[in-house]
């Protein structure tokens, strides 16, 4: 299993500003993910976070928006750049121990971002 | 491409009574199938899976069943508690996907004293 913290919790930004999100796991693993959550619904992922090579985004979203570090198998970041009221949503990091379609996938407690 | 398809929610129950929640798939090949749960204020865990057909999953009193034949994986407990609100996602991981997991819209369960 796989234990995942991110940080902040919440917050609470002004327009046009940008958020950056840490997401730290207590072991290496193979596939890290950035998902979004809107109230009442379901996820929506936003990006494959690579290690040591550029993050492969979802249809809808796109690198100058949502940039996407990841420097080895346990921590990755998202930025949320220039934000408006439409990006505040709960933003969740998630792994998997494999790559495999048998692999579960393990969650973090999730950011959420409430924007001005 | 693959989808999940779930039966829309709310469903309130009063406690003790029997819990069904449908979830159908659509996917190329054979995917594992997942029921993830969210509690009020906590991120997604694992509640059972299933990696073939006619497996059944299991956990806390939930099971699931991989039909191929119907191409579903419904969740059902026989008798649920309060503890049990929550939000339940049927989910499934494949090849076609890249491995990736593609989740259900979400069923919000409330469970009555």
């Amino acid at each position: 299993s796989a234990v995942i913290s991110q940080k902040p919790s919440r917050d609470i930004c002004q327009r046009g500003t940008s958020l950056t999100i840490q997401c730290q796991v207590d072991s290496q693993v193979t596939m890290m993910f950035w998902y979004r959550q809107q109230p009442g619904q379901s996820l929506t992922l936003i990006a494959t976070a690579n290690q040591g090579s550029e993050a492969t985004y979802e249809s809808g979203f796109v690198i100058d928006k949502f940039p996407i570090s990841r420097p080895n198998l346990t921590f990755s970041t998202l930025t949320v750049s220039n934000m408006s009221p439409e990006d505040s949503s709960i933003y969740l990091c998630s792994s998997k121990t494999g790559d495999s379609s048998y692999n579960e996938q393990f969650f973090g407690p999730g950011t959420r971002l409430t924007v001005l | 491409g693959d989808s999940v398809t779930q039966m829309e929610g709310p469903v309130t129950l009063s406690e003790e009574a029997f819990l069904t929640i449908n979830c159908t798939y659509t996917a190329t090949g054979y995917p594992s199938l997942f029921w993830y749960v969210q509690y009020p204020g906590e991120g997604l865990q694992l509640l059972l899976k299933a990696t073939k057909a006619d497996d059944k999953g299991s956990n806390k009193g939930f099971e699931a069943t991989y039909r191929k034949e119907t191409t579903s994986f419904h969740l059902e407990k026989g008798s649920v508690q309060v503890s049990d609100s929550a939000v339940y996602f049927c989910a499934l991981s494949g090849r076609t996907g890249g491995f990736k997991t593609i989740f259900g819209a979400g069923t919000r369960l409330f469970v009555k004293a």
